[in-house]
């Protein structure tokens, strides 16, 4: 089955310390992958998309992530978080044909200052 | 530019009443969706069109009717809905690649409260 799990449905890391979130899809074709930040009561704002070529992305707002086919991955990481960076992560997978995001659960950050 | 604007922003709306949320894009987007999204949960799709023509309906109840006027507009026209349809509602939009590659753009939602 098609799926998209995100291990951690809260992480809490210090300002200023680094951060890894974690997405493990089930996909049997060549997947797209999406990494969106949503702050409380506001849209989806995409991160960073990887479809094919370099398996390391950059995106937005010092983010970056990785592909790694063989552990079925795309992690999420940024060096040095920011307060302005608690928000919801969600990874996605694109169901190539469909329109169709299958997206994770989501993952809950909170910034201690 | 990257930008999907929602109005309202916010909605409280009895079962009676009837109402709309609208959804602009300029981005030359040829595929345009609604999602319902409840809080602490992922978003869910409910409607894409594709080239102004209705191409997916997530069997969502008709007291929702999606028109898409133009290639830039969309609309979410409400009836009769219940309770447990407040929701945040996201439009999104997409540049039409038959779905293989789209990239969804997605705007700010619009709270909706049913009483």
């Amino acid at each position: 089955a098609q799926s998209v799990t995100q291990p951690d449905i809260h992480i809490t890391v210090s300002e200023g310390a680094s951060l890894e979130l974690r997405c493990n899809y089930s996909y049997g074709a060549t997947p797209y992958l999406f990494w969106y930040v949503q702050s409380p009561g506001q849209g989806l704002q995409l991160l960073l998309k990887y479809f094919s070529g370099d398996t390391l992305v950059q995106g937005i707002k010092g983010f970056e992530a990785e592909f790694k086919r063989s552990q079925s991955s795309f992690n999420l990481r940024k060096p040095s978080v920011h307060w302005s960076d608690a928000a919801e992560y969600f990874c996605a997978v694109l169901r190539g044909g469909t329109y169709k995001y299958i997206f994770g659960t989501g993952t809950r950050l909170k910034v201690l200052a | 530019d990257t930008e999907v604007t929602q109005t309202p922003k916010h909605l409280v709306m009895g079962m009676t009443n009837k109402k709309s949320l609208k959804c602009e894009q300029h981005m030359g987007h040829r595929a345009m969706y609604w999602y319902k999204q409840k809080a602490k949960k992922p978003p869910e799709l409910m409607f894409v069109y594709s080239y102004e023509k209705l191409s997916i309906n997530e069997s969502v109840p008709s007291r929702f009717s999606p028109e898409c006027p133009n290639s830039s507009l969309l609309n979410l026209h409400l009836h009769a809905l219940q309770p447990e349809d407040s929701a945040l509602y996201l439009c999104a939009s997409s540049q039409d690649t038959s779905g293989l590659t789209d990239t969804q753009y997605f705007g700010p939602g619009t709270r909706l409260t049913v009483l």
